[in-house]
């Protein structure tokens, strides 16, 4: 089991360019989300999705788009990168909330990203 | 208004020195979860403990330990004997049953452990 994957694990863009953050996984997790970490500002929740084809948003989702199209995979789009999204990304999966029970999130090493 | 607050920016200690790793948080749900996470210096989110909201009960893992106290909206983590190793940023998080697609972290705590 590889778990959760990121690539690429560092990018630097300018600002206007666009690109996608990918992340996979493999253990069958229904759930996955995305999340940005700032320094003294903890991580933030960018979107998630409960399955494929089921996307939605979470405390900072201004700036990027999503798509669940697999399991397996929940890319991360910029469309016109800035300044402020200079961050550290992490996905991460877990099991299907659908029952309410909590499960415990698992996370992939992250994506540093500068924008210029 | 922030759900998780830990206080502590950074902590410092000599190894071999017990340390305690505040954890506030705020909801109004009856139902919700609460996670300790530890990111060593290498970055990864590495998973240490999940505890529901009707279990009370203090939990020990080795050198680590929780306090959960539900009525000071508390759930603080210690570190017995710690070591340079435990050195990293821990973060604590809560996810609540009217939402539980929704995980909100602490800013995290950062602990140097000195040899």
């Amino acid at each position: 089991n590889a778990g959760v994957t990121q690539t690429p694990k560092f990018q630097v863009l300018k600002t206007g360019q666009s690109m996608t953050l990918q992340c996979a996984q493999d253990m069958n997790h229904e759930y996955m989300s995305w999340y940005r970490q700032d320094p003294g500002m903890g991580l933030r929740l960018i979107h998630y999705s409960v399955g494929a084809g089921i996307t939605d948003q979470g405390e900072v989702p201004n700036g990027y788009n999503v798509s669940r199209s697999t399991t397996e995979d929940f890319p991360l789009r910029l469309l016109s990168a800035a300044p402020s999204q200079t961050s550290v990304y992490f996905c991460a999966s877990s099991y299907s909330r659908a029952s309410g029970y909590q499960e415990t999130q698992y996370f992939g090493p992250g994506t540093r990203l500068l924008v210029l | 208004a922030q759900k998780v607050t830990q206080a502590q920016t950074e902590i410092s200690v000599v190894e071999k020195e017990d340390v305690t790793l505040d954890c506030v948080y705020e909801t109004r749900d009856t139902t919700y979860y609460l996670f300790w996470y530890k990111q060593p210096p290498s970055g990864e989110l590495v998973f240490l403990i999940r505890r529901n909201s009707f279990d009370e009960q203090n939990e020990i893992s080795g050198r680590y330990s929780w306090n959960f106290q539900k009525s000071t909206s508390s759930f603080n983590f210690t570190i017995t004997a710690s070591q340079v190793v435990d050195s990293a940023v821990y973060f604590c998080a809560l996810s609540e049953a009217n939402d539980f697609n929704k995980f909100y972290f602490g800013s995290g705590t950062k602990l140097n452990v000195k040899p």
